[in-house]
Parts: C-alpha cells; structure tokens; sequence
C-alpha cells in the first residue's frame, strides 16, 4: 500500500528540538522526491524544506534555514525533519508529500500530518 | 504575504461557475508547471490539477485548470455544496529554490 505516516510531534518548549519521521510504504525514496509542508492552525500550506530522490539536491525555506534538517534513510524508507532552536511561530501540522520530480512536480501523495506545537 | 496571490475567498451559487486566480511571477509560475490543492478543514490536501491543466483520475471534469504567462486559474463548474474547501495553487521557483503555495482561496458555495 503506497502512503505516508508521519510521527514525532508534540508539545514542546521554545528553544529546544523535535526531530519527525516519515515513514514511507509502497515505493522507494530513490525515485522520489520528498518535501516536508507545514500548516499553522487556521493557516495555509507553508513549505518547509525538500530532499530530492537522489539525496543530491537540499532545499529549505528561509524560515527554517539553519534551523531545520531534512535527511532521509533509504533503506528504512524513512525521512526526517530535524527541528532545533524551535520557536512559537513553528506550531504548525507538518506533512511529508511526495513530489513526482526531482524537486518540482506536484505532490500526489501526503501523509495525515503530525502536530507540533511549541508552549512555554 | 505570499508569493503567489489568490484571492481569500469567492463564493458561488450551486450550479454556478466560479474561477480561482493564482497570480505569481516568471521565476515560478512563468516558467514551471503549476498544481492545484483542495483541502476540506480537518482534512489533508488533495491533488485536483497538475502541470497546468491535467486532472488525476478520481478528478471529475467539473474541474479545470489553466495558465497563461505568469499566472493560472482554476475552475469550477456545476458548483455542489461539497465543493466547500479552501484551495491552494503551488509550483516551483527557480529563483528562490524553493516551492511556493498561494495564500489559499476559501470557497463558499
């Protein structure tokens, strides 16, 4: 069954790490690309952060540039989002979605989301 | 404030036609494929248009997207109350590395 679960969110404090997994099924991380979206509540969709499906081509968005890590295990057909330095306004449902090219495309699969928020 | 623009909201009457606005640039819209995104509250996005103007199977034919320069558009015809959704508009920049959606448009039908 192809589809993504995502894991790893919680209720953390400002300034600390949180790292989310997405675990994949279904296909191999080798022929796609991976993004991570984010969404605050009541929000629209924010890009996080993409690994392309050679591991080659890393992007992030600059709100998380220096702060984020995007990675990936192809042999556990999982990616990660590593968060350090979180802050308030990263309180955000954090999705993975498939991308059909290299980077760009189109996300024709995502996984249910995982909450993240950060409360002191 | 987001890169590509879409109106906040349009409304419609069932049966209706409405046509949704995704204005950008020539480092993303200009010069990338653009997709279409619907997301009912609570739930996850869903693919309705890719590269422009395909739709994915499941997609009935009531939906339709374009492009023309740096902008694109989607429609939606024979308005159904299940149609209520917010939609998003998203594609590529070449200048920025980095994938952009707009704003986001709440329909209300």
């Amino acid at each position: 069954q192809v589809q993504l679960v995502e894991s790893g969110g919680g209720v953390v404090q400002p300034g600390t790490s949180l790292r989310l997994s997405c675990l994949t099924s279904g296909f191999s991380l080798i022929n796609y690309g991976m993004h991570w979206v984010r969404q605050a509540p009541g929000k629209g969709l924010e890009w996080v952060a993409v690994i392309s499906y050679d591991g080659e081509n890393i992007y992030y968005a600059d709100s998380v540039r220096g702060r984020f890590t995007i990675s990936r295990d192809t042999s556990r057909n999982i990616v990660y989002l590593q968060m350090n330095s979180l802050r308030h306004d990263d309180s955000s449902v954090y999705y993975c979605a498939r991308i059909t090219g290299a980077v760009a495309g189109y996300f024709d699969l995502w996984g249910q989301g995982t909450l993240v928020t950060v409360a002191s | 404030q987001s890169v590509l623009t879409q109106p906040p909201s349009v409304s419609a009457a069932p049966g209706q036609k409405v046509t949704i606005s995704c204005s950008g640039s020539s480092t993303n819209i200009g010069n990338s494929y653009v997709s279409w995104y619907q997301q009912v509250p609570g739930t996850v996005p869903k693919l309705l248009i890719y590269d422009n103007d395909q739709r994915p199977s499941g997609i009935p034919d009531r939906f339709s997207g374009s492009k023309s320069g740096t902008s694109a558009s989607l429609s939606i015809t024979g308005l159904q109350t299940g149609d209520e959704a917010e939609y998003f508009c998203g594609t590529w920049d070449y200048r920025l590395n980095g994938w952009l959606f707009g704003g986001g448009t709440k329909l209300t039908v």
